[in-house]
């Protein structure tokens, strides 16, 4: 089915482990994002990226980063994690040249201790 | 910072009673745009609304954009208990290649 893959969707880590949390999409989507959504904060924007080797920092871009290689994938590692991080984090994907809606992933519900 | 605020908060309705959001915002855009959000899920794509236009309708959904206020008004109609969720508008300033910044959502319940 054509749509955004998010894996894991459920992780527990150590303040001070990193890991990277896998995005993929297979609509040909030029423009792809990571948000954090926390309860009674809505969506906030970590990084995006507009195509293939370019990225750009969002809101709330410390302790996280990013790469895009190729056009369906969009990974987003935590460097050293911390408790604040603890957090539902969605990747999105649309297209880039034309207003358009986003398709969103279904999460990944992240933990912290 | 979020550039949406949804008005109210949250809104409880019986079912078949018509429901009402807003949306305002502080800066100029290209589009703006409803998601739903069921609890524990990822967001759907509801409607776009560009700035050259005031009214649009999808099935059960009507969207208004009053660009000299800076608003937006999401309308369900004939509302069913599955409507029940959370509804969040986003606002983008350029075409397609700027991030989307969304609200903080307005939590719809729809009562059997």
């Amino acid at each position: 089915n054509a749509g955004v893959t998010q894996t894991p969707k459920f992780q527990v880590l150590k303040t001070g482990q990193s890991m990277t949390l896998q995005c993929a999409q297979d609509m040909n989507h030029e423009y792809m994002s990571w948000y954090r959504q926390d309860p009674g904060m809505g969506l906030r924007l970590i990084h995006y990226s507009v195509g293939a080797g370019i990225t750009d920092q969002g809101e709330v871009p410390n302790g996280y980063n990013v790469s895009r290689s190729t056009t369906e994938d969009f990974p987003l590692r935590l460097l050293s994690a911390a408790p604040s991080q603890t957090s539902v984090y969605f990747c999105a994907s649309s297209y880039r040249d034309r207003p358009y809606g986003y398709t969103f992933g279904s999460g990944t519900r992240l933990t912290v201790v | 910072s979020q550039q949406g605020e949804e008005d109210p908060q949250a809104l409880s309705i019986q079912e078949g009673e018509n429901a009402t959001m807003n949306c305002s915002y502080k800066t100029s855009i290209n589009n703006l745009q409803w998601y739903r959000q069921n609890s524990g899920r990822g967001l759907v794509h509801l409607i776009l609304i560009r700035s050259n236009e005031r009214e649009k309708h999808s099935g059960r959904l009507r969207v208004t954009l009053d660009t000299s206020k800076k608003s937006s008004s999401l309308l369900i109609t004939a509302s069913r208990a599955a409507d029940t969720a959370s509804y969040f508008c986003a606002t983008a300033r350029n075409s397609g290649n700027t991030p989307l910044v969304f609200g903080k959502g307005t939590r719809l319940s729809v009562i059997a």
